[in-house]
């Protein structure tokens, strides 16, 4: 079974930048897209964005274009979600996902997610 | 685009049957039969429990079934159980560029 393995938690001052990975253990890392789910405190899921591990084509959800970059490294299995700049509106749980490459396909696997909190 | 509509609770007694709505648009529900659900218990990650509308991935219970009508799909749990007390979450298929689309999530109480 697919394991998506994220780093625990974060705490970051404004300002800061910042890189949370997600590595998965499982096997054909590059048959995937991978994709980052927002969650903030008390609330809901929210898409962010959504890479392809075969040719790193990405999608942004129009929240969050430009505030964040996420990127893949094939010779690890690691997804990553990088902020340049942060906010404590940035505070949140970031959960990581895996999909098939077929359009329409749902997440099957999630990440334990990771916690990031943004406070001066 | 807007988060698809789903009521924020709904309750129901061991054994019964509740249903959680999830409104979308032409653009995204009306459009695709990509909707899928999530369940997510506090402190955890989501786990997908339908796919597809009605499909149920393997060792997902088959008291969670799926549907649509048109701009609205459904999750019903039949013989609701204490261990089903969680959010639910839809999520709709909108286009290329917006892959995914989630609802606002239903917390289900098990009274």
């Amino acid at each position: 079974e697919a394991q998506l393995v994220q780093s625990r938690v974060e705490v970051k001052k404004p300002g800061e930048s910042l890189r949370i990975s997600c590595k998965d253990s499982g096997y054909s890392f590059s048959n995937y897209w991978f994709g980052w789910v927002r969650q903030m405190p008390g609330k809901g899921l929210e898409w962010m964005a959504l890479i392809s591990a075969a040719n790193s084509d990405t999608r942004y959800s129009p929240s969050f274009r430009g505030r964040v970059t996420m990127s893949v490294d094939t010779s690890t299995s690691t997804a990553y979600l990088q902020w340049n700049s942060l906010e404590a509106s940035d505070t949140a749980m970031y959960f990581c996902a895996r999909r098939p490459s077929v359009t329409g396909s749902p997440f099957e696997s999630w990440g334990q997610g990771t916690l990031v909190t943004v406070s001066s | 685009q807007s988060a698809l509509t789903q009521p924020r609770s709904v309750s129901g007694s061991p054994g019964q049957s509740v249903t959680i709505p999830c409104t979308g648009t032409s653009s995204d529900i009306g459009s695709y039969n990509f909707v899928s659900w999530y369940q997510q218990h506090p402190g955890k990650a989501p786990k997908l429990i339908i796919y597809a509308v009605n499909t149920r991935p393997s060792g997902v219970p088959d008291r969670f079934s799926g549907s649509k009508s048109g701009n609205t799909a459904s999750l019903t749990i039949s013989g609701l159980q204490a261990e089903d007390e969680a959010d639910y979450y839809c999520c709709s298929y909108a286009g290329t560029y917006t892959p995914y689309l989630f609802g606002i999530g239903t917390t289900v109480t098990v009274l």
